[in-house]
């Protein structure tokens, strides 16, 4: 198994351009979360979905969609890239049954927007 | 009230010392603890985790010492060596839907 995969590793995007961040994982997984990492300020959810065609704002939406037409991918749109959109975006998987359980993270996706 | 509060920011740490990282909550709703570790470049990983209902939980060099009544959980690595050297995340789960609501960081730094 691959695991989560996240593409492309880098881009640098110029200000008001718009970018899909891909997502993909083959673990079967139905829960699937889109975080963005910025320095000293931890990882913070951006979007989630708990199955395909269901989707849900996290604490960071705002600048940011989402889609999960397939239990395999949950891509992550940019519309009108800001400056404020500079991060490490990382996308994460997790099989929901059972009580506790791990989120799996994928390599991430380091994003410039000049 | 949705926060997790982490501390120290950075840690330097001589090989075969012990590390000390802490972490801090208010939502007394939080039901599970989960430390991630992230190496350079790499995404975060679960290191070990924690249910409120134990106080301690030990997996080799690392363990989670967890005060339910101070809110307050940290972890501990034992031997530290020159490889554990990453930047490790405290989580705390709640809001429903398992989310997780992530500590601030702390980059350890294990010195030869």
């Amino acid at each position: 198994n691959a695991g989560v995969t996240q593409t492309p590793k880098f881009r640098i995007l110029k200000i008001g351009q718009s970018m899909t961040l891909q997502c993909t994982q083959d673990m079967n997984h139905n829960y699937m979360y889109w975080y963005r990492q910025d320095p000293g300020m931890g990882l913070k959810l951006i979007y989630y979905s708990v199955g395909a065609g269901i989707t849900d704002k996290g604490e960071v939406p705002n600048g940011y969609n989402v889609s999960r037409s397939t239990t395999e991918d949950f891509p992550l749109r940019l519309e009108l890239a800001a400056p404020s959109q500079t991060s490490v975006y990382f996308c994460a998987s997790m099989w929901s049954s059972g009580v506790y359980n791990e989120q799996f993270f994928g390599p991430g996706t380091r994003l410039t927007v000049l | 009230q949705q926060q997790v509060k982490q501390s120290p920011q950075s840690l330097i740490v001589q090989k075969g010392g012990i590390s000390i990282i802490n972490c801090a909550y208010e939502n007394t709703a939080f039901d599970y603890f989960p430390w991630y570790q992230q190496f350079p470049g790499k995404g975060p990983a679960l290191l070990i985790a924690i249910r409120p209902d134990v106080s301690e939980k030990k997996e080799g060099r690392f363990t989670i010492s967890f005060n339910k009544s101070a809110k307050q959980f940290s972890l501990h690595i034992m031997d530290s060596q020159p490889g554990d050297s990453a930047t490790y995340f405290c989580a705390a789960r709640g809001g429903g839907f398992q989310k997780l609501v992530f500590g601030t960081g702390t980059r350890l730094l294990v010195s030869p």
